[in-house]
């Protein structure tokens, strides 16, 4: 049982340039989520799934593209990167019922755009 | 919509020192409450939970929480802080019914000196 994975850990991009984010559960949650963490500011949620096929916008959305093809798998798309998408982005997970709504966290990856 | 407050950003104590970060949160119905722990270049995981029932919550590694729905507030504790609890804590609500938009305090960095 590995949890949240999350890859890359570490990125570097050019403005302009786009990429996804890998984020996977095996714990077969209904829910998965997105932040993205910056100094400061605590967690900001980007974008949400409450199951295959259904997806919706969190605080902060602009920007980022998210699609649910399979309840294993949630990867986030940057389109055209912009510096103030520099940040370190958490994807997470959890069971709609029954857990009490407790997230499990990936490691984690750090973005940066120059 | 909610939002959550966490007015201490970076905490310093010394060891055996007993520690009290505030969390206060705006939100005119029920609740659900979370404090979570991030350790240095760790992700973040649960410390503690409320639902429903004692308003007091013991969680993990001796930290307990109270809620008292009159002030909002989830102020998290711990009687005696040890080195190994450097890290950050977030304060974070989801309002019950809902879709699991969780949102999440700034942060308090905590740092224990020896």
């Amino acid at each position: 049982n590995a949890g949240v994975t999350q890859t890359p850990k570490f990125q570097v991009l050019k403005t302009g340039q786009s990429m996804t984010l890998q984020c996977a559960q095996d714990m077969n949650h209904e829910y998965m989520s997105w932040y993205r963490q910056d100094p400061g500011m605590g967690l900001r949620l980007i974008h949400y799934s409450v199951g295959a096929g259904i997806t919706d916008q969190g605080e902060v959305p602009n920007g980022y593209n998210v699609s649910r093809s399979t309840t294993e798998d949630f990867p986030l798309r940057l389109l055209s990167a912009a510096p103030s998408q520099t940040s370190v982005y958490f994807c997470a997970s959890s069971p709609l019922v029954g857990a009490g709504y407790e997230q499990y966290f990936g490691p984690g990856t750090r973005l940066t755009v120059t | 919509a909610q939002s959550v407050s966490q007015h201490n950003h970076h905490v310093i104590l010394s060891e055996a020192a007993s520690l009290e970060l505030g969390c206060n949160y705006s939100y005119g119905g029920t609740v659900n409450l979370f404090w979570y722990v991030q350790y240095p270049g760790q992700h973040l995981q649960l410390l503690l939970k409320y639902f429903s029932g004692d308003p007091l919550v013991k969680g993990i590694k001796g930290f307990e929480a109270e809620f008292i729905k009159s002030k909002f507030s989830f102020n998290l504790r711990k009687p005696s802080v040890q080195w190994s609890d450097t890290a950050e804590y977030f304060c974070a609500v989801s309002t019950s019914g809902g879709y699991q938009k969780v949102t999440f305090g700034t942060g308090t960095k905590l740092q224990v000196i020896p």
